[in-house]
């Protein structure tokens, strides 16, 4: 099936410094999203994105948070200043138009922030 | 965000018995209900999906059941196998807006 790939698999960084997440969705994708999962625990929903602009965003994306895929590449997610409690999973996901229902999901970027 | 609740957080069951996994909801105006499937180390994958319109939908060896009335649904799956231990998560969504997901439901297969 589709495949949306995430780079890096795992990022260590240290509280309070910037960390990109990258993703490379679908290819004929134009709505990105992004979610954080701890522990194996409930997915939660931060933000979801189309022709550049965010679309909707939870209260988990905080203003440390910010999105952008400029000129068709990777779909980002940058964390500036981290916390300790950044420390997840984030998984990208990307469907193809307005109102599909199916989300493709990468295998996710492991985030330990120390 | 509206809550999706899975009564279980874990589940085991024997090869070949039927596992059921519980969803309520609190939200009527979301018509859409997807169960994602989520194998250690992978991304979340669509397996099966509802509309409110529907009462039961079935696919191969799983199977959703839908209460509208009640707010809740399960997943049915059939003649259990070791590959089908993963997570669930049951969703929902309403047109262009975000995906919610449950707090999943960790099956275990027994051979």
């Amino acid at each position: 099936g589709p495949k949306v790939l995430q780079i890096p698999s795992h990022q260590i960084i240290d509280m309070g410094q910037m960390v990109t997440l990258n993703c490379d969705p679908v290819s004929n994708h134009l709505y990105f999203y992004w979610y954080k999962q701890i522990l194996g625990q409930q997915m939660e929903f931060l933000v979801n994105f189309y022709n550049g602009k965010v679309m909707e965003k939870s209260k988990l994306f905080k203003d440390q948070f910010s999105v952008e895929r400029p000129d068709g590449s990777y779909f980002t997610l940058k964390i500036q200043p981290t916390a300790l409690e950044d420390s997840a999973v984030y998984f990208c996901a990307s469907s193809p138009r307005q109102g599909q229902n199916t989300l493709y999901f990468g295998a996710g970027t492991r985030l330990s922030v120390l | 965000q509206q809550q999706v609740r899975q009564s279980s957080q874990s589940l085991t069951v024997w090869e070949g018995e039927t596992a059921i996994l519980n969803c309520s909801y609190e939200n009527s105006a979301f018509d859409y209900f997807p169960w994602y499937q989520q194998f250690p180390g992978e991304g979340p994958a669509l397996l099966i999906a509802i509309r409110s319109v529907s009462d039961k939908k079935e696919d191969g060896r799983f199977t959703i059941f839908f209460n509208k009335r009640e707010k809740n649904l399960s997943l049915h799956i059939k003649d259990s196998q070791p590959g089908d231990s993963a997570t669930y998560f049951c969703a929902q969504k309403k047109g262009g807006r975000a995906l919610i997901f449950g707090t999943g439901t960790t099956v275990s297969v027994s051979p």
